[in-house]
Order: structure tokens, then C-alpha cells, then sequence
């Protein structure tokens, strides 16, 4: 099956600070998804990405589908982006199935 | 709209009881999916419905765990019987086409 691999695994960072979270997979992919499970455990949407650039607020991601990466930036972090963030992806040969990466845990320090 | 809604939030039960999970999509979402999380395995797919219908159920981990939808507003995920490595958390989520939309999970102790 499909590889999704994430980086870095673990981030600390100063409030303030900006970081950059990566994706990667193996295979081909129709769709990807960003999310933020926070403290409390709840899996929060933030990116439905399947590929180019989207912006919301201090956060925007880029999908590059044909070299097979996705990119989480965090500007301007605070402490309520601490969480665990996750990529999903659903490949191409197998509609709706979403396969998940590990996660990266960022730990944002006031 | 309300979102996802799991039921019951927290769940303890001892070894070899029955334990039945509940969830409410979105209305007019036609997918919804059971994930279970684990710290060792982390997020995997049990089983995935696409109009009421099970679609792919081959992440169900054995014949202890069953999932029904009997209409497009519920579906259930039944374990019988329980056994510790059952412990996790489980996420309900639903998706109108592509984007998967989750609940807040069941954390589920099996004691």
C-alpha cells in the first residue's frame, strides 16, 4: 500500500516562530487533507488540498501532486496550535479510502 | 449544522461485554467512515459506507467487530465480545464526496 510519510515527527517551537510540515507519499493520490487533532483529541479540518496553494489565516499549505509532497506553514505560531498535525491522502486506486500519516507533534512554548 | 456526532463519549466496560458505538453523520453526507486510533497503530480505516451500503470493510481487524448504517442520519460500530486491545479511540467521520469531516470519538476503555 501507499507510503505517507511526515516530518518532522516532533517540533518545538517559540510562539511567534514559523515552521514548515512535511508529506510525502508514495503514490499516486487523488485527494489530500490537513488536519489538527488537538489536546482535547478532536481531529479539526484545516486543508482540503488535493494540489496547488490555499491560505487561511496564518496557516496555508501547497499540494505538488506530480512530486508527490504536500507543505503545512505555520506563521506567526501560538499556543493553541499545539496539537498533532496529520496528513491524509486517498489514492487513486482506491476511491475514499484515506490512508494517514503518523503525524507531526509541535509543541508551541509561550 | 451540528457536525459529526459520536455517542457515547467515553466508554468503560470490562473484558467480554458487548459495546455498541453511535454516530450521526452530517446531513447530506452520502460517506461515512469508522476509524480507530491507537498510539502503537495511529489512525486506520475499520470500514467505509456509501449510501447506507458497506463499501470496504477489510480494515475491520476480526468477526468481533461489525458496523451497520440502517438509514443515512445513523450507523453503529459493535464489538462482542470486548477484549482489552480493543482500547482506542474511535472516530466516526463523514465526507458529501471527498472531504472526510470527523467527530469528537469515542475513547473506549476495555478493562
Amino acid at each position: 500500500g501507499i507510503q505517507v510519510e511526515q516530518s518532522p515527527p516532533d517540533l518545538i517551537l517559540q510562539e511567534g516562530a514559523n515552521s514548515t510540515l512535511r508529506c510525502n507519499f508514495s503514490d499516486s493520490v487523488n485527494n489530500l487533507q490537513w488536519f489538527h487533532q488537538n489536546p482535547w483529541g478532536q481531529l479539526i479540518n484545516l486543508f482540503y488540498i488535493p494540489s496547488g496553494t490555499k491560505q487561511n489565516g496564518r496557516l496555508s499549505a501547497t499540494t505538488v501532486a506530480t512530486e508527490r509532497y504536500s507543505l503545512l506553514y505555520i506563521s506567526s505560531s501560538q499556543t493553541t496550535d499545539s496539537g498533532v498535525y496529520f496528513c491524509a491522502v486517498e489514492v487513486t486506486y482506491n476511491f475514499n479510502k484515506f490512508y494517514f500519516g503518523s503525524g507531526t507533534k509541535l509543541n508551541v512554548k509561550p | 449544522d451540528a457536525g459529526v456526532i459520536q455517542s457515547p463519549r467515553h466508554e468503560v466496560t470490562e473484558m467480554g461485554q458487548e459495546v455498541t458505538l453511535r454516530c450521526k453523520p452530517i446531513s447530506g453526507h452520502d460517506y461515512l467512515f469508522w476509524y480507530r486510533q491507537t498510539m502503537m497503530r495511529g489512525l486506520e480505516l475499520l470500514i467505509y459506507f456509501n449510501n447506507n451500503v458497506p463499501i470496504d470493510d477489510s480494515g475491520m481487524p476480526e468477526d468481533r467487530f461489525s458496523a451497520k448504517m440502517p438509514n443515512a442520519s445513523f450507523s453503529t460500530l459493535k464489538i462482542q465480545p470486548s477484549e482489552p486491545r480493543d482500547s482506542a479511540v474511535y472516530f466516526c467521520a463523514s465526507s458529501p464526496l471527498n472531504e472526510q469531516f470527523f467527530g469528537p470519538g469515542t475513547r473506549l476503555t476495555v478493562l
